[in-house]
């Protein structure tokens, strides 16, 4: 089943404490992206990733960092998390970014 | 700096009601899609549009490029059709083939 698996699907940690969210997509896309949705503010981008060894940053970039090593995976890293880093998080994959996007379950993270 | 508007922001509507959600937006554009996400938090890509109409089953999505305004219609609509509905662009301007700015998403509920 062509998919884009995110891990875990919930998590709760402690501020400082480094975590990696990951996401894996089985359709062999190009394109892969990070978003985060809050309350009032909708879904806004993280970074995104046009290939392998090639990443960008979206609209809120700060605190996050991303790698893409691999064309299946796009791990999110969240180096010293903070609370106002608490959100629901969504990967998600295109074929070349120009067309339709296939979306991750979500990744619900509290910082406490 | 509101990009992406959608209206109405909710929407409630009575099993069999035609309905449409509008999204407007002040930016030039390669492509728009709407998204469909239900309230287990799961996101559904339904159409990505360039330029005129889509349909599939009893939703239909027309874009405006002239007027920079696209509409997601649902015919005879349903309890099930209850979701938020995302409307997001792609930028065409240079540098920015990768990133989505989304509107914050129309909360549709259908009552029986």
């Amino acid at each position: 089943e062509a998919q884009v698996t995110q891990n875990p699907r919930y998590l709760i940690t402690v501020t400082g404490k480094k975590l990696t969210v990951t996401c894996s997509q089985n359709m062999n896309h190009e394109y892969m992206s990070w978003y985060r949705q809050d309350p009032g503010l909708g879904l806004r981008q993280i970074y995104y990733s046009m290939n392998v060894e090639v990443t960008d940053k979206g609209d809120v970039p700060e605190g996050y960092k991303v790698s893409r090593k691999e064309k299946r995976n796009f791990p999110l890293i969240l180096e010293s998390p903070s609370p106002n880093q608490t959100s629901l998080y969504f990967c998600a994959s295109s074929l070349s970014g120009a067309g339709g996007y296939t979306f991750g379950s979500g990744t619900r993270l509290t910082v406490v | 700096k509101n990009e992406v508007e959608q209206s109405p922001q909710n929407l409630t509507a009575q099993e069999g009601e035609f309905i449409t959600i509008n999204c407007s937006y002040s930016v030039g554009i390669s492509a728009l899609h709407w998204l469909q996400q239900h309230p287990g938090g799961g996101i559904v890509s339904l159409f990505m549009l360039s330029s005129g109409k889509k349909k599939h089953g009893r939703l239909i999505a027309t874009i405006n490029i002239q007027e920079k305004h696209s509409s997601l219609h649902i015919t005879a609509s349903h309890p099930r059709d209850s979701a938020v509905y995302i409307c997001a662009v792609r930028p065409n301007y240079g540098g920015s083939q990768g990133n989505l700015i989304f509107g914050k998403g129309t909360k549709l509920s259908v009552k029986p």
